[in-house]
């Protein structure tokens, strides 16, 4: 079956102009998480959605970022007023909840590169 | 709050020798630990996984892993390397359902 989606691949963008990420999950993946990985910080966690309960936002590292999902599926991460510091890979995963697999999958990433 | 260590930034190696890439942890609840592949211009991938049980686990590319709850290391290994296998590998914790808290990765570079 399909594996997460990711768009769009590359993004190049200039310093202080707003970009949207997309992730497609898995099908029946109630799970979707957000990460960041990036030189000499490896990867760091943004956000985590469960099913509809409040997202996890604790790893956001700043107001700027803002992720939303929709219909449990589609999920968006916004970067406003973007700077050179938030170039990086982003990467979704999903995962099913329940069982004990506990594993994540996770999408090819998206490589935003700010000027 | 939990960490990962992966003490090694980069690993090289020669084809055919054995290999192992540390990974520690810590955690203030009991944790299930992954380690990740990814491979040049590749995604993240599961490679295996402790979440119970048996303390020594495989991968179907023979790489194994051993969960030392004493010393709190997840250290992986391989007896013999191929080309192939070069690429980063992450060793990651999570509490469960939860977020991954991954270490900063570990490159293997095999050459012949």
């Amino acid at each position: 079956g399909a594996g997460v989606s990711q768009s769009p691949s590359n993004k190049v963008t200039e310093k202080g102009k707003d970009v949207e990420l997309r992730c497609d999950p898995i099908s029946g993946h109630t799970a979707l998480y957000w990460y960041r990985q990036s030189l000499g910080q490896g990867l760091e966690f943004l956000i985590y959605f469960q099913g509809n309960s409040a997202p996890d936002k604790s790893g956001l590292p700043s107001d700027r970022f803002s992720a939303e999902r929709t219909g449990g599926s589609v999920s968006t991460l916004t970067i406003q007023r973007t700077q050179q510091e938030d170039s990086a890979v982003y990467l979704c995963a999903s995962s099913v909840v329940g069982g004990e697999s506990y594993e994540q999958y996770f999408g090819p990433g998206t490589r935003l590169t700010v000027t | 709050a939990q960490s990962v260590t992966q003490l090694d930034s980069q690993v090289p190696v020669f084809e055919e020798a054995p290999v192992e890439l540390r990974c520690n942890y810590s955690s203030s609840v009991s944790v299930y630990l992954f380690w990740y592949v990814q491979y040049p211009n590749q995604g993240l991938q599961l490679l295996l996984k402790y979440l119970s049980g048996s303390t020594l686990v495989e991968s179907i590319n023979g790489f194994e892993a051993e969960f030392n709850k004493s010393q709190t290391s997840f250290h992986l290994r391989k007896p013999s390397v191929h080309i192939s296998d070069t690429a980063e590998y992450f060793c990651a914790v999570s509490g469960g359902y939860s977020t991954l808290t991954f270490g900063k990765g570990t490159m293997l570079l095999v050459s012949p």
